[in-house]
């Protein structure tokens, strides 16, 4: 399984971008870069995903190196309820979809 | 959207009490999850299901069962409880598809204390 290095805490101004970095340099060709979040007291939460292509959706943009070796989760205009730990995880589909949480990053929001 | 659905969402045991954990979810997903995360810490995997009729162990399975009767379905049972097993259970689903990379959905959790 790959490992992950992640900023064990991070804090942001409410509005601006919040960026979250992720290092994963053992990541195997065919894993997904994976972002979850957790809320306090709530299940994950699926964020965005991607393989080699940057990947925008309506929560997140996901920025992947060229040589795939660390991402950047992007949250464009952080809010309060953004506060909670994110995930990067390598994750690949299949017949034994196991994802693997390490500790994560408290994204604090500051008001 | 229903999702995944855990109940309870609370339950308090005595040591040497069994319970079942249950969990269903509605998006006609194949693969189900059991994790369970301890204070401070990560999710681990206790037991997964790849199809209704099919389950296997992950990486902490010992004092948990669990039975995939339908596809909807997928119960975690403790038979002796102990205090170890304190912890909260999230279940997951997904569908996997040969076409495309898909995440997994977690339920709200159950919290269990065992006293």
């Amino acid at each position: 399984d790959a490992k992950t290095t992640q900023p064990t805490s991070m804090d942001c101004a409410e509005g601006r971008a919040a960026n979250l970095p992720c290092n994963h340099s053992t990541i195997s060709g065919n894993e997904y870069v994976y972002w979850y979040r957790q809320i306090h007291s709530q299940g994950p939460q699926y964020i965005i995903h991607g393989l080699k292509n940057n990947e925008t959706n309506e929560m997140a943009s996901l920025i992947i190196t060229e040589d795939r070796k660390s991402s950047t989760l992007i949250l464009p205009h952080a809010t309060l309820r953004d506060t909670a730990v994110y995930y990067c995880i390598p994750y690949y589909g299949g017949a034994t979809n196991k994802l693997i949480f390490g500790t994560g990053t408290l994204l604090a929001i500051q008001p | 959207n229903a999702g995944v659905t855990q109940t309870p969402k609370f339950r308090i045991l005595k040591i040497g009490q069994s319970m079942t954990l249950q969990c269903t979810q509605d998006m006609n997903h194949n693969y189900m999850y059991w994790y369970r995360q301890d204070p401070g810490m990560g999710l681990k995997l206790i037991y997964y299901s790849v199809g209704a009729g099919i389950t296997d162990k992950g990486e902490v399975p010992n004092g948990y069962n669990v039975s995939r009767s339908t596809t909807e379905d997928f119960p975690l049972r403790l038979e002796l409880a102990a205090p170890s097993q304190t912890s909260v259970y999230f279940c997951a689903s997904t569908l996997d598809r040969s076409d495309s990379n898909q995440p997994q959905h977690f339920g709200d959790g159950t919290r269990l204390s065992i006293l």
